[in-house]
């Protein structure tokens, strides 16, 4: 069945460094991809996606490529604020059905200043 | 426009209670999913509505149950309450037909002790 796996944290990293947070995944069809970031007390909101192989997400200085050779999704970006600090969720679905959701574990990233 | 709301926003309940959660859908999305969040975990899929029928469910127990309701609203009912029930609730939203990106509402924090 479809699965994502995240690299695990939690992620600690200075102001201004650069980030990376692994996801792969595992899918029958066609999968989108999708990055959610959750902060403390609140639901997910949608940080990135990319529908198709090869296409690049991006949002807020965040950025993921969706690689179909190596089924990888990672999440990056240039240099971290400390509101980037939250726990972040890399996703797929399945595009014929689009009901479901799959989830990875998540990963907790602190940025200290 | 107000986004996905859910009702209430926390929770406390004992073990062999009933209890239902609400979720209101953006303006315009006429299908809703349920996701139980444990703590520490990614989001799983329970159920998702659509035309006021369970159009696909995840791997819970017949304890959960929902409703759709004619204005797309939607509630999640959970019999015989378990410990392990305990977790943050999300509701999500999407247009039919129209695109499969759905929208979280913030969660309804359920406990069971």
């Amino acid at each position: 069945g479809d699965s994502v796996t995240q690299m695990e944290g939690p992620v600690t990293l200075s102001e201004e460094a650069f980030l990376t947070i692994n996801c792969t995944y595992t899918a029958t069809g066609y999968p989108s991809l999708f990055w959610y970031v959750q902060y403390p007390g609140e639901g997910l909101q949608l940080l990135l996606k990319a529908t198709k192989a090869d296409d690049k997400g991006s949002n807020k200085g965040f950025e993921a490529t969706y690689r179909k050779e190596t089924t990888s999704f990672h999440l990056e970006k240039g240099s971290v604020q400390v509101s980037d600090s939250a726990v972040y969720f890399c996703a797929l679905i399945d595009r014929n059905t689009g009901n479901q959701f799959y989830f990875g574990t998540g990963t907790s990233l602190t940025v200290i200043p | 426009d107000a986004g996905v709301t859910q009702s209430p926003t926390h929770l406390i309940k004992t073990r062999g209670q009933q209890v239902t959660l609400r979720c209101s859908p953006k303006s315009g999305h006429d299908t809703v999913s349920w996701y139980q969040q444990a703590l520490g975990q990614g989001p799983q899929f329970i159920f998702q509505y659509y035309e006021e029928e369970e159009r696909q469910r995840g791997n819970f127990p017949d304890r959960f149950s929902g409703h759709q309701f004619p204005n797309y609203s939607s509630e999640l009912n959970v019999n015989a309450l378990l410990l392990g029930d305990s977790a943050l609730y999300l509701c999500a939203s999407r247009p039919d037909r129209v695109s499969y990106e759905q929208y979280f509402g913030p969660g309804t924090r359920l406990t069971v002790t």
